[in-house]
């Protein structure tokens, strides 16, 4: 069974500063997924990566997937209250195929005005 | 494009009756989807695998004549939870996939 540690699983920092979310496996993952979730609504894909030592940026959010495809971490950097939510990471297998994906438990981040 | 949806968005029942929740892709084909529960403050678990024209995989510990998946055509996958109860009541989520995972935006069922 693979599993992705994500932390932390509660963040509450002020506007303007700046934050790192992780998610660590001891598994190989084929990509690693970030989603966003708002209460009562499905995940919203935010990135995918795919090589191992991948950096993708999405205006003030930067996504790394660690050399060997165990881990992967989220950057925001001059946090905005807009991105209050549940961030998600989630793993896919490297069987191939069609596979569910593994999620980690989920960063709860607040950013206070 | 890549959107799914879900119905209904939310459903409650009585305890011991059967409820079906719709998936759909509704603008690309989708031969496989997929199955989430939610329970409050935690995260998605994988439930099981809807294949097209073939029978679904489930996941460890989830019922599968509890949980009755049928996926009939490539855009269409249901999920019955049949004799529902109350610890049945969770945030159901599927997605479909077209080189990522898209989510639907998930069923509240409540099974009192």
């Amino acid at each position: 069974t693979q599993l992705l540690e994500q932390s932390p699983q509660f963040l509450s920092i002020q506007e303007g500063e700046n934050l790192t979310v992780y998610c660590n496996s001891s598994s190989v993952f084929s990509s690693l997924q970030w989603y966003r979730q708002e209460p009562g609504e499905g995940p919203v894909l935010l990135v995918t990566v795919v090589t191992g030592g991948e950096v993708k940026k999405l205006k003030r959010l930067t996504f790394q997937f660690g050399d060997a495809r165990k881990d992967s971490s989220l950057h925001i950097t001059a946090a905005q209250p807009g991105d209050t939510g549940l961030y998600l990471c989630a793993g896919k297998g490297s069987g191939g195929g069609a596979d569910g994906l593994t999620f980690g438990k989920g960063t709860h981040l607040i950013i206070q005005p | 494009g890549a959107v799914v949806s879900q119905h209904p968005s939310w459903v409650i029942c009585k305890s011991g009756t059967s409820v079906k929740i719709e998936c759909r892709s509704l603008d690309f084909q989708a031969t496989t989807m997929f199955w989430y529960r939610q329970f409050p403050k935690q995260s998605l678990m994988l439930m099981a695998t809807s294949n097209e024209g073939s029978k679904a995989t489930y996941e460890q510990g989830v019922e599968k004549d509890k949980f009755l998946i049928n996926h009939a055509s490539l855009t269409l996958s249901t999920l019955t939870v049949t004799s529902a109860h109350p610890e049945d009541s969770s945030f159901y989520i599927c997605s479909a996939e077209v080189h990522e995972q898209y989510f639907g935006p998930g069923t509240r069922l409540t099974v009192t």
